[in-house]
């Protein structure tokens, strides 16, 4: 069954103090991983899509990469706007379909 | 350019009702898929559409409907509401439903009494 664990599930972070966050993942046949962000009440903000082991992408303070089990999100000397739900998810093949399979978040704080 | 458009933003609905949600996905994108997410959760997969017709649908009860108009919008159908079915109800679309990112709309925030 393909599965997303996000770990940790909560960050508090001073501001400027870099940290990353984990995603590891179980699906047969990775089509395609991806990062979200999401404010309270609102709908998930893509962010980065990775599609293969040793990819790399970064934007502002985010950088994303990728191995075959795993895929990290780090933040560079954030922010207290970057404090949001960051969401990791995978690619699933069902049917002729393709679903997105979410881990459950990980909810970042930075403190100014 | 608009993103994905959702309506209502809010609903209160009584148990046993029925309720219909609404999106309008980023012009170009035919490909239409639908989310719950639960509180401390992340999004659960519900349907996709794609054409009009259905590509793919996940672990719900027959309860939960949706249909993929001409113009490529989408409704979500929800029949004999329960408790449970009170979450966050996401609309993504996509260029295609083998195109790989999806852009999720704000949501329709459901409230079942």
């Amino acid at each position: 069954e393909d599965q997303v664990t996000q770990s940790p599930e909560a960050l508090r972070l001073q501001e400027g103090e870099s940290s990353s966050l984990n995603c590891s993942y179980t699906v047969s046949g990775l089509r395609g991983l991806f990062w979200y962000r999401q404010d309270p009440g609102k709908g998930p903000e893509f962010l980065f899509t990775l599609y293969s082991a040793g990819e790399e992408k970064e934007k502002e303070r985010l950088k994303a990469t990728l191995t075959k089990k795993e895929s990290f999100l780090h933040i560079t000397a954030p922010k207290p706007e970057d404090s949001a739900t960051y969401l990791c998810a995978v690619q699933a093949s069902q049917g002729g379909s393709e679903k997105l399979v979410f881990g459950k978040g990980m909810k970042l704080t930075v403190n100014p | 350019d608009a993103g994905v458009t959702q309506s209502p933003t809010h609903l209160i609905k009584t148990r046993g009702q029925h309720v219909t949600l609404r999106c309008s996905p980023i012009s170009g994108h035919k490909s239409v898929s639908w989310y719950q997410q639960v509180l401390g959760q992340g999004p659960q997969f519900i349907f996709q559409y794609y054409e009009k017709e259905e590509r793919g649908r996940g672990n719900f009860p027959d309860r939960f409907s949706a249909r993929q108009f001409p113009n490529y919008s989408s409704e979500l159908n929800v029949n004999a509401l329960l408790l449970g079915d009170s979450a966050l109800y996401l609309c993504a679309s996509s260029l295609s439903a083998l195109e790989h990112t999806q852009y999720f709309g704000p949501g329709t925030r459901l409230t079942v009494l």
